[in-house]
Order: structure tokens, then C-alpha cells, then sequence
């Protein structure tokens, strides 16, 4: 595609439940990203991919949130057992490689744990 | 551990005027890259503007141009001719040699006609 694709828009799920969120990344690009946007509050990076595997996951909060990227391309955010503090905007961001080339978001997930 | 400050949660500009958005970091790495993001409402983030640490010259892009200041740790955007559409929230952005972005707070930036 021709940007960054995330969805859904938006999720509304109850405390406790499971929830996916997913992220289409351009087409080519390498680099995938997960950030985590609270209200009022600049992103907060996640977790990053390069191809398969996870580079560094070392934004995720706790063990409760996991990702993956099995073919390099679509990457899942997984969420078990949510909590009202997980509520937040999730940015999908990537990027053609790694180093300075520019990294494209996605439009988010507005996720809301009631 | 990198951290980016933005101290002016709000700011206002009439329209074609000029204004100034602010930005402190700091970091011990000499090699990094520095970026402004816009956000309108509908999410998504926007580059604006992007300068290399190592670059003495302040990037310019448009309407849009950064005032770099390495020793003091500084990077502000200036945003000439305010146009309606600038409106929105502008972060401000590092990265380094661990390839992960880090934001400050924002500024909610608002354009009056």
C-alpha cells in the first residue's frame, strides 16, 4: 500500500479481554515499530523490529504485551489480560532500513479498556 | 538515558505570522539525528523537519526551519508565514545509535484567522 496501515481505528474492549492490534507496513520497508501514545503525552517507543525479529523490545510495560512479525511484513501487537491503564493511541511506524531514513506512521489504533 | 523537553504545552499565532516552538534534549551520544513531528487530529505523525547532529547548518524545509544549537542542546522550529493548516501538535523528536525514537510532550499549536 501506499502508507503505513493500522487497524482498527479504534478498539473498545472490557478489562481483562485479549486484544490484536495490527500494522501493514510500506511495502520494501524493513524497519517496523511499535509506539505507544498516552492522552496528552508524546509517543513512547515499544518495541522494534528489523525483518523477523524483534531488535529491541525493551519499551514493552510488562509481560502481558507481545509482537510479532513472522513474515517480515505485518506485525500483530498482542495485548492479554487488558487494564483501563492500557487505553492509549498504538503508532505503527517504519522505516526502509535502518539508520537515518525516514520512519512513516500509521494513522493508529485508538485502543479503550472499559 | 535520552529524554527530549518541550516546555510550552500551548502556543497561538495569527495566521501568516511567525512563531517559534522550543526544544531541549539531552544526551551523552555525539552522533544523532534530531526531528519535528506534526499531528493533526487525525493521528498520524507527520515529519516536518529533520537536522543531523553532525550538519552545522540549520535545516530548512519550506515555511519551516530549525534553530540548532549543539553545545546548548537546543532545537527550535520556526514556522513562518503560519498558515490554518499548521494547526496542530508538534513534537519534537531524537534518536540515536539505539534506532528508537524519543519524544517530548508536544505543543498544541493553534492558528487563528
Amino acid at each position: 500500500g501506499a502508507g503505513v496501515s493500522q487497524t482498527p481505528s479504534n478498539k473498545v474492549t472490557e478489562k481483562g479481554k485479549y486484544v490484536e492490534l495490527r500494522c501493514d507496513p510500506i511495502s520494501g520497508h524493513t524497519a517496523l515499530y511499535w509506539y505507544r501514545q498516552s492522552l496528552g503525552q508524546g509517543p513512547e517507543f515499544l518495541i522494534y523490529f528489523q525483518g523477523t525479529g524483534a531488535a529491541d523490545d525493551s519499551g514493552l510495560p510488562n509481560d502481558r504485551f507481545f509482537a510479532v512479525r513472522p513474515e517480515g511484513s505485518v506485525s500483530t501487537l498482542k495485548i492479554q489480560r487488558t487494564e483501563r491503564g492500557d487505553s492509549a493511541v498504538y503508532l505503527c511506524a517504519s522505516r526502509l532500513n535502518q539508520g537515518n531514513t525516514e520512519a512513516f506512521f500509521g494513522q493508529g489504533t485508538r485502543l479503550t479498556v472499559v | 538515558a535520552q529524554t527530549v523537553t518541550q516546555s510550552q504545552p500551548e502556543m497561538s499565532v495569527q495566521e501568516a505570522e511567525t512563531v517559534t516552538l522550543s526544544c531541549t534534549y539531552d544526551t551523552s551520544e555525539n552522533n544523532y539525528y534530531l526531528f519535528w513531528y506534526k499531528q493533526p487530529p487525525s493521528r498520524q505523525m507527520i515529519l516536518v523537519i529533520r537536522q543531523e547532529a553532525y550538519k552545522q547548518q540549520n535545516a530548512t524545509e519550506n515555511r519551516f526551519s530549525v534553530n540548532f544549537q549543539k553545545a546548548a542542546k537546543s532545537f527550535s522550529l520556526k514556522i513562518s508565514d503560519s498558515q490554518l493548516g499548521d494547526t496542530a501538535m508538534y513534537f519534537c523528536a531524537f534518536t540515536g545509535g539505539s534506532e528508537k525514537l524519543v519524544f517530548g510532550k508536544g505543543t498544541k499549536l493553534t492558528v487563528n484567522p
